[in-house]
């Protein structure tokens, strides 16, 4: 079965530009999480949809943030304008009801 | 508030031993699942074994193994046959199972764990 698949992997640009990163959430699951990982935070919860709905955005950072969910197999991550202090790896992880969360490999970006 | 404490900032383990992590945590809630997750260097966050609480049998996965107190609050990892593959973050979470919770992961620390060769 497939896991939960985020893209891109890997993404490097420049400061004021506009990030978008994707999450195909695994098929069946009703809960979608997006986490930012850095080395000085460690792993912080940004914000999660239930059944496509924004439950908690409390973490998301700044307006910058943004994340949307328009069905049940696709949710977005988009910032703009992106600063340097941005730059960690982002996860999508994906559960059905209050089971095992399961994560995607991670979005690293690096904004310079 | 849930919260989860991994005192081991760090811990080495000689290729083909066996290594305990150590894990606590502190709730009021009766009902809810504990997770060990392993994050390698490609920053991946994979699943190790899960422990549900209302389980008085530790879980068991392969090489890996829990010994959950339910009553102490503990719930540490043991790896026997310690492999170089081994080598990883792991993180201790804890995630409420209550019908009204938000489900959100409450994690540790972290424990790097070093395999020597």
């Amino acid at each position: 079965d497939a896991g939960v698949i985020q893209s891109p992997r890997h993404e490097v640009t420049e400061m004021g530009q506009e990030v978008t990163l994707r999450c195909k959430p695994i098929s069946g699951h009703d809960y979608l999480f997006w986490y930012r990982q850095t080395m000085m935070r460690g792993l912080e919860l940004l914000i999660y949809f239930n059944n496509n709905v924004p439950i908690d955005d409390s973490g998301m950072p700044e307006d910058r943030f943004s994340a949307k969910m328009p069905n049940a197999s696709f949710s977005t991550l988009k910032i703009q304008p992106s600063e340097p202090r941005d730059s960690a790896v982002y996860f999508c992880a994906s559960s059905f009801l209050g089971n095992t969360i399961y994560f995607g490999e991670g979005s690293w970006l690096t904004v310079v | 508030a849930q919260t989860v404490t991994q005192s081991q900032p760090e811990m080495s383990v000689q290729e083909a031993e066996t290594v305990t992590l150590s894990c606590t945590y502190d709730t009021s809630e009766s009902d809810y699942y504990l997770f060990w997750y392993k994050q390698p260097p490609s920053r991946q966050m994979i699943l190790v074994i899960r422990q549900e609480a209302y389980k008085q049998q530790n879980a068991t996965e392969n090489r890996f193994s829990v010994n959950f107190q339910k009553a102490a609050k503990s719930f540490s990892l043991k790896i026997s046959d310690s492999q170089l593959g081994d080598a990883a973050m792991y993180f201790c979470a804890y995630r409420s199972r209550l019908g009204d919770s938000n489900y959100q992961l409450i994690w540790g620390a972290g424990t790097k764990l070093i395999i020597k060769p």
